[in-house]
């Protein structure tokens, strides 16, 4: 099976713009969680979406939104972007929540200038 | 609450020698544990969970995790490292009973010396 992708790999925005990246989980996994990951504060949980619902979400502003296809191919967006914002986001895919084990795309390093 | 605490912001082991990266964690019920490695510029791997069962789990590249309810923790070893183990290990938690995410670790940075 092919692994979790993301696109795209690198973007590079400047403030007050907007930005989409787009996150497609292992066939058949119906499981799509997002991090922000930055040196100061680590990994930062940001949503949780399962067959189309967003079943957690994080502390995050409103900026920071995301939602998940029927084919659980998954988006999130932040408007508005701030310097704050540059980090790697991660997206990892898992057959359902509970007890199964997420598998991690390579992640999308945004920065923000 | 659920909640992961890697004491060890850093840990340096010389090859050859036993390794072990620490993790405790908060739960109201039980847990399911989880270990993931980083290496740089790349997302989270996979090596080992605990679900229910045996203490002592076995994973992937030769790590087990001991998991001890008494002292709520769920410790990372290996009995021999590696310098290609060098990398940022993450520790993460999910409370069986309750829908809540995935909660991990602020990260241990495990550098194996030649």
């Amino acid at each position: 099976k092919a692994g979790v992708t993301q696109t795209p790999r690198y973007l590079i925005k400047t403030r007050g713009q907007q930005v989409t990246l787009s996150c497609s989980p292992i066939s058949g996994h119906r499981s799509v969680s997002w991090y922000q990951q930055t040196p100061g504060q680590g990994l930062q949980f940001l949503f949780e979406y399962f067959s189309e619902t967003q079943r957690n979400k994080g502390n995050f502003p409103g900026r920071f939104s995301g939602r998940q296809f029927s084919n659980s191919r998954s988006e999130m967006n932040v408007s508005t972007l701030e310097l704050g914002d540059s980090a790697l986001y991660l997206c990892a895919s898992s057959e359902r929540t509970g007890n199964n084990e997420q598998f991690f795309g390579p992640g999308t390093r945004l920065t923000v200038l | 609450a659920q909640s992961v605490a890697q004491p060890e912001d850093q840990v340096n082991v010389a090859e050859g020698n036993p390794l072990t990266v620490k993790c405790t964690y908060s739960v109201s019920g039980n847990p399911y544990l989880f270990w993931y490695v980083q290496y740089p510029n790349r997302g989270l791997q996979f090596l080992l969970k605990y679900i229910t069962g045996d203490n002592l789990v076995k994973g992937s590249y030769g790590f087990e995790a001991e998991f001890n309810k008494s002292q709520t923790s769920f410790h990372l070893k290996k009995p021999s490292a590696l310098v290609s183990d060098s990398a940022l290990y993450f520790c993460a938690v999910r409370d069986s009973g309750s829908a809540r995410q995935l909660t991990f670790g602020s990260g241990t940075q495990l550098t194996v010396l030649p």
